[in-house]
């Protein structure tokens, strides 16, 4: 069974850092790109970033480039995400989840197959 | 402002039929990129419900139906349950920005 378990969420003030983890389990991690995607309070999903299978390529959204870092490490199933300068408005639950992607001649798509419980990560002062 | 546009909100009383909408444009949906559907239980994590545009992960009921159609894509809830009660958001690529997902703003499905 694919489990994926975030923790490291937390109260932080603004300007702080935080690293969240997940650990997972149930398939073979090292097998796929992972990303972090996160829901503000009362509010809709949001992608933030990903990486490839051997940590050599990482995308980001906007808002958070050169203030957020994912990596992994393959020996321990573990994705994280540390954060730096943290703001308000990056306080929401962040989820960690596998990605699936596909291209034939006449289909393609990307999408989340598997997503963690959440960890909620809170910037106030 | 999401690039997926979805109604904010369905209604429908046991047994009927309910859709939501998800419009996209010419970068996302419209360019050939297929739909994927997400079940939000109150409290609880996003889980995939629909795949490339129709297809049902394991244990999806078969209540639940997604189709595509030029820049929009619909999910179909026949037989409406009490537990379907839950927000649901559509999800495709666009080409014009980085990253591999775009999600719909999210539709709150509730059962009368």
């Amino acid at each position: 069974e694919v489990q994926l378990v975030e923790s490291g969420g937390g109260l932080v003030q603004p300007g702080g850092s935080l690293r969240l983890s997940c650990a997972a389990s149930g398939f073979t991690f090292s097998s796929y790109w992972m990303s972090w995607v996160r829901q503000a309070p009362g509010k809709g999903l949001e992608w933030v970033a990903n990486i490839k299978q051997d940590g050599s390529e990482k995308y980001y959204v906007d808002s958070v480039k050169g203030r957020f870092t994912i990596s992994r490490d393959n020996a321990k199933n573990s994705l994280y995400l540390q954060m730096n300068s943290l703001r308000a408005e990056d306080t929401a639950v962040y989820y960690c989840a596998r990605d699936r992607a596909y291209s034939t001649v006449t289909q393609a798509g990307y999408y989340f197959d598997y997503w963690g419980q959440g960890t909620l990560v809170t910037v106030s002062s | 402002q999401s690039v997926l546009t979805q109604p904010p909100s369905v209604s429908g009383a046991p047994g009927q039929r309910v859709t939501i909408s998800c419009t996209g444009s010419s970068s996302n949906i419209g360019a050939g990129y297929d739909v994927h559907w997400y079940q939000q239980l109150p409290g609880t994590a996003p889980k995939l419900l629909i795949y490339g545009n129709s297809n049902r992960p394991s244990g999806v009921p078969d209540r639940f139906s997604g189709s595509k159609s030029g820049t929009s894509a619909s999910l179909a809830i026949t037989g409406l349950q009490a537990e379907d009660e839950a927000d649901y958001y559509c999800q495709s690529y666009d080409s014009s920005l980085s990253g591999p997902g775009v999600f719909g703003g999210g539709t709150k499905l509730t059962v009368l």
